[in-house]
């Protein structure tokens, strides 16, 4: 079965603890994404990654980091200094930009700061 | 002002009701539309997709993108309380890899 996984779905973390948040693909899309998803306010974007070993910030990159060493993996780093951590977290994926660019997403991994 | 609108709801329509959803937007420049179901706690799963203008069919969904009115619709006939939800549309430029997305619109379909 072809989709997105993200790891844990739940996660918690101490004030000043960096944790890091998994998801893989097997869709074989080049581009890769995340979301911030609070109540009331949409989805809001991270990073995205559009080939392996580049990326670009979003609107809310402050606090996080990424990476992309490989074309399946885009793991976020959310890291002491996201003042307001506590939110939904979505990976997405996608082929290049063309008529027929879907995103899909993965479940998701809700992180609670204690 | 968003550049993606989205009446956040909650709608509250009875079994086999026609519901309509909608988005209006103000960036004249895309040209890619898409809606979004988002049950509780879950991901969100792409319903529909649609490029430019004009309506699209699948089933019981149907969507609709007026771009003179910079407005896209959702419309959904016999709706069930399986269709209870969060809606979110979505919206692209060509040659860009940012979607925007509205803030989503809750629907509760009572039994």
């Amino acid at each position: 079965d072809g989709g997105i996984t993200q790891s844990p779905k739940y996660l918690f973390r101490k004030e000043g603890q960096n944790v890091t948040l998994s998801c893989e693909q097997n869709l074989n899309h080049d581009a890769m994404y995340w979301y911030r998803q609070d109540p009331g306010q949409g989805l809001r974007l991270i990073y995205y990654s559009q080939i392996v070993n580049d990326f670009q910030k979003g609107d809310i990159a402050e606090g996080y980091s990424v990476s992309r060493e490989k074309k399946e993996s885009f793991p976020l780093t959310v890291t002491s200094a996201q003042k307001n951590p506590t939110a939904f977290y979505l990976c997405a994926s996608s082929i290049p930009p063309g008529p027929y660019n879907e995103q899909f997403f993965g479940p998701g991994t809700r992180l609670t700061v204690l | 002002q968003k550049e993606v609108e989205q009446d956040p709801g909650p709608l509250s329509v009875p079994e086999g009701a026609i519901v309509s959803l909608n988005c209006t937007y103000s960036n004249s420049a895309f040209q890619y539309f898409m809606w979004y179901r988002q049950y509780s706690r879950k991901g969100p799963e792409l319903l529909m997709y649609t490029y430019s203008s004009g309506n699209k069919e699948d089933g019981r969904f149907t969507a609709q993108v007026d771009k003179s009115s910079k407005y896209i619709s959702l419309f959904i006939r016999d709706s069930q309380p399986s269709d209870s939800a969060t809606y979110l549309c979505a919206m692209r430029s060509p040659g860009t890899y940012k979607y925007i997305f509205g803030t989503g619109t809750r629907l509760k379909v009572l039994a």
